[in-house]
């Protein structure tokens, strides 16, 4: 099945420590994006990466990095930078067909909680 | 910066009623609205898209309309049922040049059927 994996589904941090949220995609799409929800609220992109080995910072970039090595895979680190880590990660990929974008289609989150 | 204002934030109508849910766009530019379902704890489902050389599009109970002199569009689901319970995002874009394209949500609305 074609699809948007992201791992793990719940995650559960100390203060003060990095943590990696995992993002694959196998639709063969080449943009990727990172969004963060917080309850009650829309989302609001963190970073996105149009194609391999190149990204570009969202509007809440702060606090966070991304890599993009493979077309597949799109990692997020939430660094102890990032001030109010506590919500809900959205990994999200799209293609663009005959110079139209298309809709972004998401993987299923990952829920952060710094205790 | 462009933005995405949607209303009403939460809604409630009887099963079987119909759901309208409205939302403007600041950007004249923005040329792709797509809508997505969200269920709790999931990811952001898209449902239905418009583009901005179409006025009306339709897909069973679910159609969106789009005003580009108003810039406005709106989603209408028809003859509501349970499964239509959750929370839908509206969004515009305007296709980058490359494969990525940003995309501006709203702030959401929680419909909820009533039975």
């Amino acid at each position: 099945d074609g699809g948007i994996t992201q791992s793990p589904k719940y995650l559960f941090r100390k203060e003060g420590q990095n943590v990696t949220l995992s993002c694959e995609q196998n639709l063969n799409h080449d943009a990727m994006y990172w969004y963060r929800q917080d309850p009650g609220q829309g989302l609001r992109l963190i970073y996105y990466s149009q194609i391999v080995n190149d990204f570009q910072k969202g509007d809440i970039a702060e606090g966070y990095s991304v890599s993009r090595e493979k077309k597949e895979s799109f990692p997020l680190t939430v660094t102890s930078a990032q001030k109010n880590p506590t919500a809900f990660y959205l990994c999200a990929s799209s293609i663009v067909i005959g110079g139209r974008a298309t809709g972004q289609f998401f993987g299923p989150g990952t829920r952060l909680t710094v205790l | 910066g462009e933005n995405v204002e949607q209303h009403p934030s939460t809604l409630s109508v009887q099963e079987g009623d119909s759901a309208v849910i409205k939302c403007t766009y600041s950007d004249s530019a923005s040329n792709y609205f797509p809508w997505y379902k969200q269920e709790l704890g999931k990811g952001p489902q898209l449902i239905i898209d418009i583009r901005s050389n179409v006025g009306e599009k339709k897909d069973q109970r679910i159609a969106v309309t789009l005003n580009k002199t108003a810039k406005h569009f709106s989603l209408h689901i028809t003859e509501t049922q349970p499964e239509d319970s959750a929370v839908y995002f509206c969004a515009a874009s305007t296709s980058w040049e490359s494969s990525a394209s940003k995309i501006i949500f709203g702030s959401g609305t929680r419909l909820s059927i009533r039975p």
